[in-house]
């Protein structure tokens, strides 16, 4: 049982939007930047989004995060086929002191 | 452009310790202001925070892993270490070594490719 909560699946057609929620309390997402992770199969994770709405450089803007409260929200936009993936919400969890991750979300790109 | 690239033993039997390195090139673990962490994925599952160290040793673990992990550095050879004792099947994953960004320690930039530890007689 993760301690941040994704939706196990989401699904929306090539050139569509999507978004993809976190939901954590005021112990993690609450109190810390989120962070957001694209895992293609066989690969490391790859780092999406950081402090919440940041994009590292070569991440394009269809890629946005948002955060209110205790969640955090993934947003996609302009759907490619090459975005079928898993995606992590992670953050840190003051109460816990340790970082603490989603349990992940496939992404189908129908 | 920093690269971890983990190392170790690819299977491990049961009730014995697993022990991987994490080797760090294109950056000085000593001179970083972050902790270097281990993050583990079961076939087929979600993403596990194992623990993280910081340069002068200081660790943070995952408590339902810390009576069994022990993270070390040696900033002599630029690696960082895993160990995880009475291992069961359970402990079979890909275990990867990760980095955050200079400018933000809240997340994980850099990854290691992962390295499969199967636990098995």
């Amino acid at each position: 049982q993760s301690v941040l909560t994704q939706p196990p699946s989401v699904s929306a057609a090539p050139g569509q939007k999507v978004t993809i929620s976190c939901s954590g309390s005021s112990s993690n997402i609450g109190s810390n930047y989120v962070s957001w992770y694209q895992q293609l199969p066989g690969t490391a994770p790859k780092l999406l989004i950081y402090d919440n709405n940041k994009r590292p450089s070569g991440i394009p803007d269809r890629f946005s995060g948002s955060k209110s409260g205790t969640s955090a929200t993934l947003g996609i936009t302009g759907l490619q086929t090459g975005d079928e993936a898993d995606y992590y919400c992670g953050t840190w969890d003051s109460s816990l002191s340790a970082r603490v991750f989603g349990g992940g979300t496939k992404l189908t790109v129908l | 452009q920093l690269q971890l690239q983990e190392s170790g033993p690819g299977l491990v039997k049961p009730s014995e310790t697993l022990s991987l390195t994490c080797t760090v090139s294109g950056g000085s673990i000593s001179s970083s202001s972050y902790y270097w962490g281990w993050v583990r994925q079961p076939p087929g599952k979600g993403l596990e925070w194992i623990g993280s160290i910081y340069h002068s040793g200081s660790t943070y673990y995952n408590p339902s892993l810390k009576s069994r992990v022990t993270i070390s550095v040696d900033t002599s050879k630029n690696q960082f270490s895993l160990k995880l004792s009475s291992v069961t099947a359970a402990d079979t994953a890909v275990y990867y070594c990760a980095s955050p960004r200079p400018d933000s320690s809240t997340c994980y930039h850099y990854w290691g490719q992962g390295t499969l530890v199967t636990v098995s007689s």
